[in-house]
């Protein structure tokens, strides 16, 4: 079965530069989640997408934008990166209440 | 707000013995739904179980079995004859209701890092 696809997998940026993650979610699905997960933490909710519509917004910082195209693949931006931006970077899409997650994109900002 | 607590950190097994993980939940929603998630040491977030709040039944599936009581608001997962395999991170997750016909985020746990020992 076809599963959420991110890119890149990894990913090495200096300080204030920018990042563009990718996510192309589950054929049919209509939702798109982002999350950001640090070093020994949970996953902590960024923003999701409902029908390429922004549908709900969670702890994301103002450098950081999303959004959700036509084809219901999604990009995460992120601009001035910090050293504490270094985290894996979830996305998961669902079809209903269960989210299905892609491998995350590890961001190591030096 | 959901908050969801898992108190156990760590857990470490031998092979083949039981485990249980708990999870405790707050929500004001009277419709939401519970999760596990397993995270192994590659990183990827694996879906395991899912449970609507109007739904207490428990089940068996495989090894795995889980227990929801709203009484509580606890959901507690169990692995039976525990595996190597198993090690992982294990989260316990929340979402609520979404307006519309969309699907709230997931609020997690602190996860418990289970290790089993062969």
């Amino acid at each position: 079965a076809a599963g959420v696809i991110q890119s890149p997998r990894h990913l090495i940026k200096e300080k204030r530069e920018t990042a563009t993650l990718k996510c192309y979610p589950i054929p049919r699905h209509d939702t798109v989640y982002w999350y950001q997960q640090g070093p020994g933490q949970d996953p902590q909710f960024l923003i999701s997408f409902y029908e390429k519509m922004q549908s709900d917004k969670g702890s994301i910082p103002d450098r950081f934008s999303a959004q959700q195209f036509s084809d219901y693949h999604s990009e995460l931006n992120m601009s001035s990166l910090e050293l504490g931006d270094s985290a894996l970077y979830f996305c998961a899409s669902s079809l209903g209440s269960t989210q299905y997650f892609g491998p995350g994109t590890r961001l190591l900002v030096l | 707000a959901q908050k969801v607590t898992q108190a156990q950190t760590e857990i470490s097994v031998v092979e083949k013995e039981d485990v249980t993980l708990d999870c405790v939940y707050e929500t004001r929603d009277t419709t939401y739904y519970l999760f596990w998630y397993k995270q192994p040491p590659s990183g990827e977030l694996v879906f395991l179980i899912r449970r609507n709040s109007f739904d207490e039944q428990n089940e068996i599936s495989g090894r795995y079995s889980w227990n929801f009581q709203k009484s509580t608001s606890s959901f507690n997962f169990t692995i039976t004859a525990s595996q190597v395999v198993d090690s992982a991170v294990y989260f316990c997750a929340l979402s609520e209701a979404g307006g519309g016909t969309s699907y709230g985020k997931l609020t997690f746990g602190q996860g418990t890092i289970l290790t089993v020992h062969p």
